[in-house]
């Protein structure tokens, strides 16, 4: 059975500092894996996706990873602004077409 | 902006009641999902539909949950009857393609369940 882990679950991290945020899934089967953002009270956006025959993708200030031979995937938030604040949750799409969510970081970046 | 609608944003409602969410997809997405969202279980799939036909509803308690698609621009989630048990946060999401979950999804707002 697929399960997918988000350590640490909080982080706060002074502003301007490059940071990453990490997932680890238990079987790399899988077809995909996306990044999203959740701010308090509001729905999720997805920030990226990854094919499982890729192995990162990029948009602006914000790079993702995958390993699947490890089953790992990082997500790398370059000079890191207030606005970044969020809790960060990864998904796997698993071998029986199921979304596999992680349980998130919550991310506060300090002033 | 094209955008996920979920309607009521918030609802309290009291045990044994019936409560529908309403979600309206961004206009032409052919795949629409139900999530819930707890503290305890975090995000779970509910169901979810292809051109409004559903096609997986395994992690719904079929004996009070409900969904539909009446149209292109509706999707219904019913509680009958509603247990407290049920409180949480509801999402609704679209995805463009026919892919299914392996789209990149689109989010409502939500709408906050309390069952007292």
């Amino acid at each position: 059975k697929q399960e997918v882990t988000q350590i640490p679950a909080a982080l706060s991290v002074p502003e301007g500092e490059n940071l990453v945020l990490n997932c680890s899934f238990t079987d790399s089967a899988i077809y995909n894996l996306q990044w999203f953002r959740q701010d308090p009270g509001k729905g999720l956006t997805s920030l990226l996706l990854i094919q499982s025959s890729q192995r990162e993708q990029t948009s602006g200030r914000l790079n993702a990873s995958l390993d699947k031979s490890s089953g790992r995937s990082t997500l790398y938030i370059a000079a890191s602004q207030p606005g970044d604040s969020a809790t960060y949750l990864c998904a796997v799409t698993d071998s029986n077409y199921q979304l596999i969510w992680g349980a998130g970081t919550k991310l506060i970046i300090k002033p | 902006d094209a955008r996920v609608t979920q309607t009521p944003r918030h609802k309290v409602t009291e045990m044994g009641q019936e409560v529908t969410m309403r979600c309206q997809p961004i206009l032409g997405h052919n795949t629409v999902f139900w999530y819930r969202q707890t503290m305890m279980q975090g995000l779970e799939l509910l169901a979810y539909f292809r051109n409004r036909a559903p096609l997986d509803d395994s992690g719904m308690p079929k004996d009070r949950f409900s969904a539909e698609m009446p149209d292109a621009t509706l999707a219904t989630l019913k509680i009958q009857p509603s247990e407290p048990r049920d409180s949480a946060v509801y999402f609704c999401a679209s995805a463009p393609g026919l892919a299914g979950v392996t789209d990149t999804q689109y989010f409502g707002p939500g709408t906050r369940l309390t069952v007292l």
